[in-house]
């Protein structure tokens, strides 16, 4: 299974925009980048996925880099109930759905 | 969000003693998953099912099982809980592979004393 890198922490303040990165540098061809995060006693939530080009949604934005080895994760403006911590997977059409979480990325916002 | 729920929400069991976790879902999603958390462990997936009677093993299978008679049900039992299965256990479920996102339940807190 392909792995990611994150960093384990990251802060903003309230109304800015957080970028988090993503280095997934093995990567294959077939494998989505997946973006869930987890709210504190929460289960984990779907955020975005993306394959190849850059996909917008209500929640979030998802860069991928051209040669896919990186990709970030972009709330356009956060606010204290972003404080999670953000996952970044990578998941293939033939692996079943599986998820393979890593550490995340915890992220604090700042009144 | 998906119907997703999973019962009971917080158990406390004794050592030796069987433990049978259920989630239930209303959105016919074909795939379901067992994850379970731990700190400094993230997220690890136990079992998976990818259709009714079709189950394989995730990464961390050893003293589970599972179990899907219906579209709707996927049921994880540990067959004599151990101190070490002490953990939050999330069921999950998804429309397909890889390419669909995955619909989390709430999560049930399962303490082996």
């Amino acid at each position: 299974d392909a792995k990611t890198t994150q960093p384990n922490s990251m802060e903003s303040n309230e109304e800015e925009p957080v970028h988090l990165p993503c280095n997934h540098s093995t990567i294959s061809g077939t494998d989505y980048i997946h973006w869930y995060r987890q709210l504190p006693s929460q289960g984990p939530e779907y955020v975005i996925h993306g394959l190849t080009s850059n996909v917008n949604n209500r929640m979030a934005s998802l860069a991928i880099a051209e040669d896919r080895k990186s990709s970030t994760l972009i709330l356009h403006r956060a606010t204290l109930r972003d404080a999670a911590v953000y996952y970044c997977i990578l998941s293939g059409n033939n692996q079943g759905g599986k998820l393979i979480f890593g550490q995340g990325t915890e992220l604090s916002v700042k009144p | 969000d998906a119907g997703i729920t999973q019962s009971p929400r917080h158990k406390v069991t004794e050592t030796g003693t069987p433990v049978t976790l259920r989630c239930h879902q209303t959105e016919n999603h074909r795939y379901m998953y067992w994850y379970r958390q731990d700190p400094g462990h993230g997220l690890r997936l136990i079992h998976y099912s990818y259709g009714v009677k079709d189950t394989d093993k995730g990464e961390v299978s050893d003293g589970y099982s599972v179990s899907r008679s219906k579209t709707e049900d996927f049921l994880l039992t540990l067959e004599s809980a151990t101190s070490s299965q002490t953990s939050v256990y999330f069921c999950a479920t998804g429309r397909t592979s890889g390419s669909y996102e995955q619909y989390f339940g709430p999560g049930t807190r399962l303490t082996v004393t």
